[in-house]
């Protein structure tokens, strides 16, 4: 496609739930991230991959949260045992090549939005 | 610990002013900072890359310029439209590979 996509776009978890949100990054895209964006901040970041390897999850919260990108494209991120304050947009990003340093844009999808009951 | 602070929280303009949006950042070793504009419900949309070594970037009626050393950036609006009222991100990348982000300025530019 065109751009990153995200699904589901919306998500209603009941307490206790596990949860997974998938991300389709623009092809041939070598990195992926991922953020949490809670109401009225700014998006949070949770992890990083390189193609499939994960090279930073400093920014998951709790190991409930696990994301996987086994075949170098699309991610999963996986919430288990949800709680409200898991409650928030997710965000998925991707850039052409390793991103950051050399000054590559970050391109992101839409987001899901996580509402736990 | 980097840290992103954007003054205002919210803004709302006639349409037509100029208007300057305010970022700062606690540490200034940096590669780059970003602006973003994000729509209700809606990804983020990229609207200027500052590199380190830059002072400002121009894209249509947009401007933004870097102040590596003083840890400051600013977003510069020129004749603010209605269209133009958005949440604005601004965003740097360190030595890590994500970006740190403020917490936005709700703009709204008033018809």
């Amino acid at each position: 496609g065109a751009g990153v996509s995200q699904s589901p776009r919306y998500k209603v978890a009941k307490r206790g739930q596990d949860v997974a949100l998938r991300c389709d990054p623009i092809s041939g895209h070598v990195s992926l991230f991922w953020y949490q964006q809670a109401l009225g901040q700014g998006p949070e970041f949770l992890t990083y991959f390189q193609n499939e390897a994960q090279l930073d999850k400093s920014g998951l919260p709790s190991d409930r949260f696990f994301a996987e990108r086994p075949e170098g494209s699309v991610s999963t991120l996986k919430i288990q045992r949800t709680q409200q304050e898991d409650s928030a947009v997710y965000l998925c990003a991707s850039s052409l090549r390793t991103g950051g340093a050399s000054g590559e844009t970050q391109y992101f999808g839409p987001g899901t939005r996580l509402l736990v009951l | 610990k980097q840290e992103v602070t954007q003054i205002p929280a919210a803004l709302s303009v006639p349409e037509g002013e100029n208007l300057v949006l305010n970022c700062s950042f606690t540490d200034s070793a940096i590669y780059n900072l970003q602006w973003f504009r994000q729509d209700p419900g809606k990804g983020l949309t990229s609207l200027l890359l500052i590199q380190s070594s830059q002072r400002e970037q121009t894209s249509g009626r947009l401007n933004a310029s870097l102040d590596k050393s003083s840890g400051r950036s600013t977003l510069y609006i020129a004749a603010s439209q209605p269209g133009d009222s958005a949440t604005y991100l601004c965003a740097v990348i360190g030595s890590a590979r994500q970006l740190t982000f403020g917490s936005g300025t709700q703009l709204t530019v008033l018809p």
